[in-house]
């Protein structure tokens, strides 16, 4: 069974700080990994994702990274801004799988203004 | 451009009801799938439904089903409610059905379910 851990579970930030989630997991033949953010009660929306060939991808302030081999991926927010605040999270997909996605708990971000 | 629409976005029933939800996947997506979120759990698989047809299941019980539509828009239907069905169910789509791997899912805003 795919596992994934985000760590740390919540973080709490003044704005303007730059801060990096980290996310594990257990199998590392995955074929895509998906970041995404969730507002309280909200759905889900994509932030970035990095497909099979790739090893990073940046949109704006995010930059998100992923190293196969180890089973890590790191999202990094620079210049955090209170409008940050939610939670993420990151979903790994594997091969033959039909796009089923793994989530872990995410970690749950509050930006200080 | 509509991104992924799903009805009703809340629902307050009872045990042993049965209860439809619905979802409108992303313009030019014809794969949709279903997830089921428990309060301050991440999102857990249900099924997918690719060409009108169930093509991956979660570990779910038979009283979660579903179906997709010529339009490519889907149902999610749950019998026999229990407490533990209380969650946010979120769909989400995205076109093929992920063989080649490189497909992005769009979410939608889910649909929030009660069970009294």
């Amino acid at each position: 069974k795919q596992e994934v851990t985000q760590i740390p579970a919540a973080l709490s930030v003044p704005e303007g700080e730059n801060l990096v989630l980290n996310c594990s997991f257990t199998d590392s033949a995955i074929y895509n990994l998906q970041w995404f953010r969730q507002d309280p009660g909200k759905g889900l929306t994509s932030l970035l994702l990095i497909q099979s060939s790739q090893r990073e991808q940046t949109s704006g302030r995010l930059n998100a990274s992923l190293d196969k081999s180890s089973g890590r991926s790191t999202l990094y927010i620079a210049a955090s801004q209170p409008g940050d605040s939610a939670t993420y999270l990151c979903a790994p997909e594997y091969p033959n799988t039909g796009n089923q996605f793994y989530f872990g708990t995410g970690t749950s971000l509050t930006v200080i203004p | 451009d509509a991104g992924v629409t799903q009805s009703p976005t809340h629902l307050i029933k009872t045990r042993g009801q049965q209860v439809t939800l619905r979802c409108s996947p992303k313009s030019g997506h014809d794969t949709v799938s279903w997830y089921q979120q428990a309060l301050g759990q991440g999102p857990q698989f249900i099924f997918q439904y690719y060409e009108e047809e169930e093509r991956q299941r979660g570990n779910f019980p038979d009283r979660f089903s579903g179906h997709q539509f010529p339009n490519y828009s889907s149902e999610l239907n749950v019998n026999a409610l229990l407490l533990g069905d209380s969650a946010l169910y979120l769909c989400a789509s995205s076109w093929g059905t992920g063989w080649s791997g490189d497909n992005e899912q769009f979410f939608g805003p889910g649909t929030r379910l009660t069970v009294l």
